[in-house]
């Protein structure tokens, strides 16, 4: 069965700072893995996805992340954060095998960009 | 407009009521899903239907019930709701043909148990 660990529950960085969000996932197949982010009072959106190809991956937002197999991870980074990135974060994975692709979703990282 | 809606968007209901939140699509997906959304727990499947003949029970299908009324409407009832039910409510809609489960999701509903 898989599952996805968000290794910060709270990630407070400065404006204008680089910021990353640590997930790692556990599968015993091929995933597929996602970010998505919920600003306040909204539903989420997708950020960026991992398919397969590149496992450097760019999302909306000037966000990007790294697929690495060998560490099982996906983590979320940004050279230079703004006040409007403050928002929960949540990471993702699927497996395509058999077809359900149901995706089981971590428990959130809180970014919290100060002036 | 939105290609996933959210009925009703705010709920407060006492215990032991019998609520129904509904949700509505203009994506054409056959996959939807219900989510509840509790602090420092993330998103938990409730359930999740892939056609209009096809319901199936998710994580924590306890005390909630499903119906699929159409390819575009999914909603979801709690019998007699309680105190522990009060969270975010989310519904969301994936692609069947050539998916990856990217999930496409609704604004959400917050309901409130009193």
């Amino acid at each position: 069965a898989q599952s996805v660990t968000q290794l910060d529950s709270q990630v407070p960085v400065f404006e204008e700072a680089p910021v990353e969000l640590r997930c790692n996932y556990s599968s015993s197949v091929s995933v597929y893995l996602f970010w998505y982010v919920q600003y306040p009072n909204q539903g989420l959106q997708l950020l960026l996805k991992y398919l397969s190809g590149s496992t450097l991956v760019k999302g909306i937002n000037g966000f990007e992340a790294e697929f690495n197999k060998s560490q099982t991870s996906f983590h979320l980074r940004k050279p230079s954060v703004h006040i409007s990135d403050t928002a929960e974060y949540f990471c993702a994975v699927s497996e395509p095998s058999g077809g359900s692709y149901i995706p089981t979703f971590g428990r959130g990282t809180s970014l919290i960009v100060h002036p | 407009d939105a290609d996933v809606t959210q009925t009703p968007r705010n709920r407060i209901t006492k215990t032991g009521k019998r609520i129904m939140l509904e949700c509505s699509q203009t994506k054409g997906h056959d996959r939807m899903y219900w989510y509840r959304q509790d602090p420092g727990l993330g998103l938990r499947l409730i359930y999740y239907s892939f056609d209009v003949k096809d319901i199936n029970k998710g994580e924590i299908s306890d005390g909630y019930s499903v119906s699929r009324q159409a390819q575009a409407k999914f909603s979801l009832s709690l019998e007699s709701a309680i105190p522990n039910q009060t969270a975010l409510y989310f519904c969301a809609t994936s692609e069947t043909t050539g998916g990856s489960g990217e999930q496409y999701f609704g604004p959400g509903t917050r309901l409130t148990v009193t």
